[in-house]
């Protein structure tokens, strides 16, 4: 079965604007990891936020984790065209397993 | 670094034949993973190998389906007979020792028909 459930599954918006992509999850983890996937390629890692952290961020992207709500959210800030791709969450399991959500498909128009 | 490579990129074949896909992960790393990508189901893992050792296989969908990892730089997923069911994108990914980063490669758009 899935662990995480992304929402929105799509979302446009305009270049410049911010991009928030939700993700919540059923049992406890370890770790919750986001990636892109833009059309036609692999999965690309974008980042990950422990447990024990609430709060992460990378450049233009923030990461939030609510352990209590089993939930993370992912934020891009001053969206780019090029942000257009799908945004998958995951989570671990033992030995490194991951599952992942059906994914956000955003897209940035310009 | 060429990262995780896989081949072919595209294969279209007919129901009832055999299939087989090929990953090579990114030099030292000791994790290798296959999954499978469908609009139904999204992405679902279906075999990881840790040090060329097979550890979990439940995501195989059933005896068609089976890989194996001669040596650290080398892994096939094999499928006789293939049917349409099959066709999905199928994905092999690779990490490093106590990692948790998944390297992706670029995919083999599978097509049975």
């Amino acid at each position: 079965s899935q662990q995480g459930e992304e929402d929105p599954q799509a979302l446009s918006i305009q270049e410049g604007e911010n991009a928030t992509m939700n993700c919540s999850y059923k049992t406890s983890i370890n770790n919750l990891q986001w990636y892109r996937q833009n059309s036609g390629r692999g999965l690309v890692h974008l980042i990950l936020i422990r447990s024990n952290e609430r709060e992460k961020h990378s450049g233009r992207l923030r990461v939030t984790l609510d352990t209590s709500k089993k939930s993370s959210s992912l934020l891009i800030t001053a969206s780019r065209a090029a942000d257009t791709a799908s945004y998958f969450c995951a989570t671990d399991g033992s030995n490194y397993k991951l599952t992942f959500g059906k994914g956000t498909l955003l897209t940035v128009n310009p | 670094d060429a990262g995780v490579i896989q081949s072919p990129r595209h294969e279209v074949t007919e129901m009832g034949q055999e299939v087989t896909l090929r990953c090579k992960p990114i030099s030292g790393h000791n994790s290798l993973f296959w999954y499978r990508q469908t609009m139904m189901r999204g992405l679902e893992l279906l075999i990881y190998f840790n040090n060329n050792v097979p550890i979990d296989d439940s995501g195989m969908p059933e005896d068609r389906f089976s890989a194996k990892m001669p040596n650290a730089s080398f892994s096939t997923l094999k499928i006789q007979p293939s049917e349409p069911r099959d066709s999905a994108v199928y994905f092999c990914a690779s990490i490093a020792g106590s990692t948790d980063t998944q390297y992706f490669g670029p995919g083999t758009r599978l097509t049975v028909l």
